[in-house]
């Protein structure tokens, strides 16, 4: 079955330093993973998704991601953390043979100035 | 149009009232999704809707009844709600044919308090 682990509930960033959040997943193949974002009382927008395509997957807002295969590992960072990226993240992936998205349990993001 | 557009926004209603919640996206997409979020939790999958027929329900309770008129509309209709049910309601739609690997799009949601 997949599934993804955040492996950070709460990150702190200073404005201006990279961003590192961290998700791994399982799955007995290849799978489609994703990255999204909610800010406060808002609904998810997608982030950026990795489709078996390149292993780097560059998303909105200045956000990237790598597949790396040999790590079971997606995960998301920016160079530059700007006080608007404050939110919380979820790393996701679809359920198999079912029409689910999986979430991981997210990852608060701060940013302080 | 890329959107997935939720009515109301904020909805307040007591144990006793009917209310529903409206959701519709005119993308095309054949599978459609209802969610509920708790605070600081991820969203929980209630309902799925594929060619607008209810594919899966993950054993929600009856008070929560989903509707699908028509291919750009889902409804879910609300009865005697309990203060727990109180959550954000998280819209999304997608292709059936590529289905969730290349993502939902959601809705802003409909903050709902239970009173």
């Amino acid at each position: 079955a997949q599934s993804v682990t955040q492996l950070d509930s709460h990150v702190s960033v200073s404005e201006g330093t990279p961003v590192l959040l961290r998700c791994n997943y399982s799955s007995s193949y290849s799978p489609s993973l994703f990255w999204y974002v909610q800010h406060p009382n808002k609904g998810l927008q997608l982030l950026l998704k990795y489709t078996s395509a390149a292993t780097l997957v560059k998303g909105i807002n200045g956000f990237e991601a790598e597949f790396k295969k040999s790590e079971t590992s997606f995960h998301l960072t920016k160079p530059s953390a700007h006080m608007s990226d404050a939110a919380e993240y979820f790393c996701v992936v679809p359920g198999g043979a079912t029409n689910k998205l999986i979430f991981g349990t997210g990852t608060l993001l701060a940013v302080q100035p | 149009d890329t959107e997935v557009t939720q009515t109301p926004k904020h909805l307040v209603m007591g144990m006793t009232n009917k209310k529903s919640l409206k959701c519709e996206q005119h993308m095309g997409h054949r599978a459609m999704y209802w969610y509920k979020q708790k605070a600081k939790k991820p969203p929980e999958l209630m309902f799925v809707y594929s060619y607008e027929k209810l594919s899966i329900n993950e054993s929600v309770p009856s008070r929560f009844s989903p509707e699908c008129p028509n291919s750009s509309l889902l409804n879910l209709h609300l009865h005697a709600l309990q203060p727990e049910d109180s959550a954000l309601y998280l819209c999304a739609s997608s292709s059936v044919s590529t289905g969730p690997n290349y993502g939902y799009t959601f809705g802003s949601g409909t903050r709902l308090t239970v009173v």
